[in-house]
């Protein structure tokens, strides 16, 4: 089993939609979470810290439930701007250093 | 301008010919890693540093070296390339070993090993 598993997509929707990804983690120890976007053939970037409490930025929410161990991202109102592949990212703690651990991420397209 | 930097961008070589990756990063961060980035595979960290001479391997080191002798470069180091390094590599740092800090990556080399 992958470490970190994402439904690879594509996930095509309108311009104004609201699409949600989902990220499973099988590693109950790890530390922290993330979720990085990144555009066709560029470097990853962080997009948003991933809280137990669940935290907003703009139009994006994410959860985690770590009895689950789940992540999850929701974008609301998509703009063509957020057309990327969205990594989720698992920050394991290893020998008092972080290790992340990337999925392979999941693709958006929005269309006008 | 804080950054992560990169070279060359784009490489094409042959089986056997020693090449090496530069990274370099400006905002003095201790921790730096490499990774490689494969269709359907997602990122898989090659070797890190957590700091000047304290390296270790990652998930993926088999046929790769790298050395940190000062705290900005991190080189990456391909002995005798083969093809199956063909790959899109990225160099990354991040301010320490602490969970939840950002990592920040450079903008990636493109190599195909023929």
């Amino acid at each position: 089993r992958k470490e970190v598993e994402q439904d690879p997509g594509p996930f095509n929707v309108p311009e104004g939609a609201t699409v949600a990804f989902n990220c499973t983690y099988s590693n109950s120890a790890s530390q922290s979470f993330f979720w990085y976007r990144q555009d066709c053939r560029k470097e990853p970037k962080l997009l948003m810290s991933v809280y137990s409490s669940g935290n907003e930025d703009g139009r994006f929410t994410a959860q985690l439930n770590r009895a689950s161990q789940y992540i999850s991202l929701l974008i609301r109102d998509s703009k063509l701007s957020d057309s990327a592949t969205y990594l989720c990212v698992v920050n394991l703690m290893n020998t008092g250093f972080q290790k992340l651990v990337f999925g392979t991420g999941t693709r958006l397209l929005v269309s006008p | 301008e804080a950054q992560v930097t990169q070279n060359p961008r784009y490489l094409i070589t042959v089986t056997g010919k020693k090449l090496t990756v530069t990274c370099s990063q400006n905002m003095n961060h201790e921790y730096m890693s490499w990774y490689r980035q494969d269709p359907g595979l997602g990122l898989r960290q090659i070797y890190y540093s957590m700091n000047v001479e304290v390296t270790d391997k990652g998930d993926v080191p088999e046929g790769y070296k790298v050395s940190r002798k000062e705290k900005r470069n991190f080189p990456l180091i391909l002995e005798s390339p083969s093809p199956n390094q063909t790959s899109l590599y990225f160099c990354a740092s991040s301010p320490g070993g602490r969970a939840g800090s950002e990592q920040f990556f450079g903008p990636g080399t493109r190599l195909t090993v023929l």
